[in-house]
């Protein structure tokens, strides 16, 4: 079973609107952690924003914020007032286990979004 | 500061040749790790390192070889190259008490004919 499911394989939105990327993730393990990166045509893996299983409050980081949704296994992106240069793949990816230690991340298969003028 | 780089950027390779990518990093990271991307899909993890001297396979380690010699090195290396390897391949690395943050090197494009 995957463990990290991104159902929208592209994404087109104007520019200036929000936008909502979906993340669902499978563990059984309580202590894990959630990441967004995101990787422009360019190639580079641009990390963007995490939580924490334990963390009791949404993440948030200037445009970006997760809307992380324990219950339902849920861990969105959200990109407010959307621009130009937010074009690009978009990968969630889980880290399982503790907090301390190597970060084996397992990723998602990405959502292309495309931000239209 | 470079962060993380990795040597070389594009690469050719013929069935059954043999290669080795460097991945420096300048940061005094405790680990390192090696992904591999294929065509429309994620990462996977390779192998990782939580410091010199020490090893582990990831998700994908078959095929491959890794050394942390040095801190600041870890070398993927491909013994006798297949075409299913063609792929992109990025290593990153993180601080040991830091627990939310890979740092990823620019990748490494491999084609294997």
């Amino acid at each position: 079973a995957q463990k990290i499911t991104q159902t929208q394989p592209g994404m087109f939105v104007q520019e200036k609107e929000a936008v909502t990327l979906d993340c669902t993730y499978d563990t059984s393990d309580p202590s894990y952690g959630l990441f967004w990166y995101k990787q422009p045509s360019s190639g580079e893996m641009i990390f963007l924003i995490y939580q924490g299983s334990y963390d009791q409050q949404n993440a948030t980081e200037g445009r970006y914020s997760l809307n992380f949704q324990k219950a339902r296994k849920s861990a969105n992106l959200v990109i407010s007032a959307s621009q130009l240069g937010d074009s690009a793949m978009y990968f969630c990816a889980m880290r399982e286990g503790q907090v301390r230690g190597a970060q084996k991340l397992v990723f998602g298969q990405g959502t292309r979004l495309t931000i239209n003028p | 500061n470079a962060g993380v780089t990795q040597t070389p950027k594009f690469r050719v390779l013929k069935t059954g040749q043999s290669m080795t990518l460097l991945c420096a990093q300048d940061m005094n990271h405790e680990y390192m790790y090696w992904y591999r991307q294929d065509p429309g899909m994620g990462l996977r993890l390779i192998h990782y390192s939580v410091g010199e001297g020490t090893t582990a396979k990831g998700e994908v380690p078959d095929g491959y070889n890794v050394s942390r010699l040095k801190k600041q090195n870890f070398l993927l290396g491909l013994e006798s190259a297949a075409p299913s390897q063609t792929s992109v391949y990025f290593c990153a690395s993180s601080y040991a008490d830091v627990y939310y943050e890979q740092y990823f090197g620019p990748g490494t494009r491999l084609t294997v004919t």
